[in-house]
């Protein structure tokens, strides 16, 4: 079947804009997550979605950065106001056990 | 906080030759997961192998095997008949027994796989 699809595959901003990245998980994966991967700082976990529990945000960088998923499924991280340090690969994973997660290509973000 | 270590940044084999990925990690969980994952150019994190600690046989995925050693801390990555389509970045990945949580990734290493 599909696996995680991720949207746009690449993206340029100006600095200060605001950005959208979108995540399709894969078909009745119900947990879903969040990485960025920069060159300093390697992959680091943002934020975690469970079911209709309420998402786990311990790694979100600062309060321009949230995310939302609308009926248990697609998934949209924003970032307000981007910053040039915002610039890496957004990583989005999908999980139907919670054990082991399966990732999406990526959206590299380019801030100007 | 768990932490996670490659300490091997790059690497390279000739193909059909085997080679291993070290990791080490520091946890005072004692029920978790380890994974590696390979991330070619083309960005796709794709998942090689997993192992749960409470197993003590090694996971093994055709090629690939790993050695785990529980005591030590120790994951390494076992990849036999390199092949070319081996060349890639390597991430190894430590996440707690309980559910729901995030996976935290060593530094990566790039290995090389020449013909």
């Amino acid at each position: 079947g599909a696996g995680v699809s991720q949207s746009p595959s690449n993206k340029v901003t100006e600095k200060g804009k605001d950005v959208e990245l979108r995540c399709d998980p894969i078909s009745g994966h119900t947990a879903l997550y969040w990485y960025r991967q920069s060159l300093g700082q390697g992959l680091e976990f943002l934020i975690y979605f469970q079911g209709n529990s309420a998402p786990d945000k311990s790694g979100l960088p600062s309060d321009r950065f949230s995310a939302e998923r609308t009926g248990g499924s697609v998934s949209t991280l924003t970032i307000q106001r981007t910053q040039q340090e915002d610039s890496a690969v957004y990583l989005c994973a999908s999980s139907f056990d919670q054990e082991t997660q399966y990732f999406g290509p990526g959206t590299r973000l380019l801030v100007l | 906080a768990q932490t996670v270590t490659q300490s091997q940044p790059e690497m390279s084999v000739q193909e059909a030759e085997t080679v291993t990925l070290s990791c080490t990690y520091d946890t005072s969980e004692s029920n978790y997961y380890l994974f590696w994952y390979k991330q070619p150019p083309s960005r796709q994190m794709i998942l090689v192998i997993r192992q749960e600690a409470y197993k003590q046989q090694n996971a093994t995925e055709n090629r690939f095997s790993v050695n785990f050693q529980k005591a030590a801390k120790s994951f390494s990555l076992k990849i036999s008949d390199s092949q070319l389509g081996d060349t890639a970045m390597y991430f190894c990945a430590f996440m707690k027994h309980n559910a729901g949580n995030m996976l935290t990734f060593g530094g990566g290493t790039r290995l090389m796989v020449k013909p």
